[in-house]
């Protein structure tokens, strides 16, 4: 199947940095996803970005599909964008599961 | 809040058990998908739904079983548990069988005992 890197594994950061986060699959994606998991569990949708970029607020994505990779940019960071980023990618047409990358822990200091 | 709704929140019960999870999809959505995060698997995707119809099958457990009714909610069964079962369920949705975005429920935590 589908192997999704993410990479650093873990970063800490002072309130007020910026950051990139990085994703890399090994196989062509029909959809890539950007979540963030708060500290109480939740899975919040931050971009839908099977290529291209998009940007909300502090938080913006480029997609290179044809390269297998995708970034994620944190500006300005808030000890609230604390968490673990996943990026995740549907691949394949037999059904349209989701396969998770291992996520990036962030820790945003004050 | 996505849309997405889970029930319970929280569920404890002992090895050789039996529970079912339950989830309300998004107004509109008819794929429903669960998924399954622990500590040493990750997320992994078990199984999706779509307008009743079992559609895909992932790393779901023989164990495990799941539907989804004529009024689009699922619910994911889980049987004769181990503690290893412990782990976050999460019900998905998006709005049809093909390529969409997929928005997730806030999650079951189950705790075998």
């Amino acid at each position: 199947g589908i192997q999704v890197e993410q990479s650093p594994p873990d970063l800490i950061l002072q309130e007020g940095a910026n950051s990139t986060l990085r994703c890399n699959f090994s196989d062509s994606v029909n959809n890539l996803q950007w979540f963030h998991q708060n500290p109480w569990g939740q899975l919040i949708n931050l971009f839908y970005i099977p290529s291209g970029t998009k940007q909300n607020g502090r938080l913006s994505a480029t997609t290179v599909a044809t390269e297998r990779y995708s970034l994620l940019y944190i500006s300005s960071s808030q000890t609230t964008d604390s968490g673990v980023y996943f990026c995740a990618v549907e691949h394949g047409n037999a059904g349209n599961m989701l396969t998770f990358g291992g996520g990036t822990r962030l820790m945003v200091k004050p | 809040d996505s849309g997405v709704t889970q029930t319970p929140k929280h569920l404890i019960t002992a090895t050789g058990q039996r529970v079912t999870l339950r989830c309300s999809p998004r107004s509109g959505d008819l794929s429903v998908y669960w998924y399954q995060q622990s500590l040493d698997q990750g997320l992994q995707f078990l199984i999706q739904y779509y307008n009743g119809e079992e559609r895909a099958k992932g790393n779901i457990l023989e164990r495990f079983s799941a539907q989804q009714f004529p009024d689009l909610h699922s619910e994911l069964n889980l049987s004769s548990l181990e503690l290893g079962d412990s782990a976050l369920y999460f019900c998905a949705s998006s709005v049809g069988g093909g390529i969409y975005e997929q928005y997730f429920g806030p999650g079951t935590r189950l705790t075998v005992t």
